[in-house]
């Protein structure tokens, strides 16, 4: 098992610029979900996805910010257009939870995000 | 709403000694509660959870975690530190039954340094 794998694992962008980051999750697993970790304001939850399915994007700080799951194998994060506070690490989990909200989250190694 | 709280930003101990990384949460009814920790450029790892049942949780490399229902907490121990436990630790919540299908909310994070 490969693991989460996320592409790239670093992105330097300007300001303005679309950025796309990807996860390709653990097979079978059935839940998704995207974070962001800065120094400031630490772990935060995105969105999070079930079957494919959004299940809460409360996270998500503004509509510069979109998420898609188009199937079971890739979730990619889009920022347009990006902006210097954007810049954090990304992260992307999964897991094979079955609704019961109590399984282990496996975690991708993230995306070093800097917009310049 | 469900918080976590880590009241210390970093635990120093000399390696061989126990440690424990303090962890307080806020729920609604029942929790699940989980640690995960994180090396440099990495992503989070699960180290144990809490579901039900016996309120000392033994999970990977050694440690352990204690429910105590009353203080509302989940200290993460250690009997013997190791220079290798050096990480940055972080406890999560998560309310047994929320209608409201969120995910884990995570603490701000302890950092341990283990000294040799």
């Amino acid at each position: 098992d490969a693991g989460v794998i996320q592409s790239p694992r670093h992105e330097v962008t300007e300001m303005g610029q679309e950025v796309t980051l990807r996860c390709k999750p653990i097979s079978g697993h059935d839940y998704l979900f995207w974070y962001r970790q800065t120094m400031m304001r630490g772990l935060e939850l995105l969105i999070y996805f079930n079957n494919n399915v959004p299940i809460d994007d409360s996270g998500m700080p503004e509509d510069r910010f979109s998420a898609k799951m188009p199937n079971a194998s890739f979730s990619t994060l889009k920022i347009q257009p990006s902006e210097p506070r954007d810049s954090a690490v990304y992260f992307c989990a999964s897991s094979l939870d079955r609704g019961t909200y109590n399984s282990p989250l496996h975690f991708g190694n993230g995306t070093r995000l800097t917009v310049t | 709403a469900q918080s976590v709280a880590q009241p210390e930003d970093q635990v120093n101990v000399a390696e061989g000694n126990p440690l424990t990384v303090k962890c307080t949460y806020s729920v609604s009814g029942n929790p699940y509660l989980f640690w995960y920790v994180q090396y440099p450029n990495r992503g989070l790892q699960f180290l144990l959870k809490y579901i039900t049942g016996d309120n000392l949780v033994k999970g990977s490399y050694g440690f352990e975690a204690e429910f105590n229902k009353s203080q509302t907490s989940f200290h993460l121990k250690k009997p013997s530190a190791l220079v290798s436990d050096s990480a940055l630790y972080f406890c999560a919540v998560r309310a047994t039954l929320d209608t409201g299908r969120r995910a884990l909310t995570f603490g701000s994070g302890t950092r341990l340094q283990v000294q040799p």
